[in-house]
């Protein structure tokens, strides 16, 4: 129950196209849904994040789409760049709860310029 | 992220010897956190502190162990490594009072390998 399934693994996309990568979970406890961006030799640092309570939040090209009764999320990258070439990791998280991330397992996204 | 650091970056180690990783912060942030980072399994937790009194284990902590210096800093340590234990390891940071804003701040990494 405290599994994020998140897929692809990895994704390969034309630069313009749209990034898709989904992620599912299964404890209904979760309330806070954090999408982070890693690049090679780097940590993770936050991109963007959404709670239950909307189903849709979106900051320039990217926005998460929430579906609560099928218990998935998904971010979805508009007009894709090289430069957004990087690992993408879902999580979530109980804000009431220990603040605990459980992560994804992550997807290698490739922009082809 | 300069303002949560990691030392060292790279180590190299043998079999059966004890290493210390550690992490300082100059955030101000009360929470603290050790992942560990594997090729197709994500970031999984090791052990998170949210004070200088208070440390849990996290999804994978057996053969680890944390000590929280201060507010500010946060070592793990691998009492015997072992193969299986090279990974890239990250700490990270949150604040309690960002409440709803549960955002974590990640330190640039350390690439450890165990021979």
């Amino acid at each position: 129950q405290q599994q994020v399934k998140q897929s692809p693994q990895s994704l390969i996309v034309q630069k313009g196209g749209i990034s898709i990568i989904n992620c599912a979970y299964e404890n209904t406890a979760f309330d806070y849904f954090p999408w982070y961006q890693q690049f090679p030799g780097k940590g993770p640092a936050l991109l963007i994040a959404i709670r239950p309570d909307v189903s849709e939040k979106k900051e320039g090209r990217f926005t998460i789409s929430f579906n609560k009764s099928a218990k998935q999320f998904s971010l979805h990258i508009m007009d894709s760049q090289p430069g957004d070439s990087a690992t993408y990791f879902c999580a979530a998280s109980m804000l009431a709860g220990t603040y605990k991330y459980i992560f994804g397992t992550g997807t290698r996204l490739k922009v082809l310029a | 992220d300069a303002d949560v650091t990691q030392t060292p970056r790279n180590r190299i180690t043998k079999t059966g010897k004890r290493i210390m990783l550690e992490c300082s912060q100059t955030k101000g942030h009360d929470r603290m956190y050790w992942y560990r980072q594997d090729p197709g399994l994500g970031l999984r937790l090791i052990y998170y502190s949210f004070d200088v009194k208070d440390i849990n284990k996290g999804e994978i902590s057996d053969g680890y162990s944390v000590s929280r210096q201060a507010q500010a800093k946060f070592s793990l340590s691998l009492e015997s490594a072992i193969p299986n234990q090279t990974a890239l390891y990250f700490c990270a940071t949150s604040d309690l009072r960002a409440g709803r804003n549960n955002e974590q701040f990640f330190g640039p990494g350390t690439r450890l390998t165990v021979l």
